[in-house]
């Protein structure tokens, strides 16, 4: 079991849009829709903004947004603001009641 | 208001057990899957361990497969993790998180376990 690949970071000045990419293979974001992406800022709980690939759970804003393509998820924020600077995580299950997460990637906002 | 609060984490040395709970409060516990993902300082999150909503079923990561054990009292809206023959890369923040819809919805704060 070793890690979803996502890239280690990314930066974009307040407004723009920044994406981050999750690859997985064909036993996890290949196969399941059960991909999700958590915000989490140092010292605080993780806070999930995105499941089901590309759903939004209520309150999270609309500039988060999800999608997948073949072994691969994608994060996007677009309109980065200065709170959205954090680490972002995605997540696959992986079959049999098994979760994977990526490495993460820490988002810096210029 | 979903809240999970974690307790139970601690210093031991290594091959040595501790028992983490998390209660929880806010919905309905009976009826949710639960999860332990943990984070070593500096790094990324991992999941650790799953339990269905009546405990009938778990599953873990191959690294606490065999020492590590979940469960759960849903009289007391409570999950555990039993952790047997600890090591030092089992020092980590462990939190717990309900499911919703196979993804971590909501988190407690987690509770540190240093194996040293």
């Amino acid at each position: 079991q070793s890690a979803l690949t996502q890239s280690r970071s990314v930066s974009g000045s307040p407004g723009q849009s920044v994406t981050i990419s999750c690859t997985g293979t064909s036993s996890d974001i290949g196969t399941y829709d059960f991909v999700s992406w958590y915000q989490h800022h140092p010292g605080r709980a993780p806070k999930l903004i995105i499941y089901d690939v590309s759903r939004r759970p209520s309150g999270v804003p609309y500039r988060f947004s999800g999608s997948k393509s073949g072994n691969t998820a994608s994060l996007t924020i677009s309109g980065l603001q200065v709170e959205d600077e954090a680490d972002y995580y995605c997540c696959s299950h992986t079959g049999s009641y098994t979760w994977m997460f990526g490495g993460g990637t820490k988002v810096t906002v210029l | 208001e979903v809240q999970l609060v974690e307790s139970g984490g601690g210093l031991l040395q290594p091959g040595g057990s501790l028992r983490l709970s998390c209660a929880a409060s806010g919905f309905d516990f009976s009826n949710a899957w639960m999860h332990w993902v943990r984070q070593v300082p500096g790094k990324g999150l991992v999941w650790v361990s799953y339990i269905n909503s009546d405990g009938s079923y778990t599953a873990y990561a191959d690294s606490v497969k065999g020492r590590f054990t979940i469960s759960r009292d849903n009289g007391k809206n409570t999950v555990f993790l039993q952790m047997n023959s600890l090591r030092a890369e089992d020092t980590a923040l462990y939190y717990c998180a309900r499911d919703v819809s196979y993804a971590m919805a909501a988190w407690g704060q987690g509770t540190t376990v240093i194996v040293s």
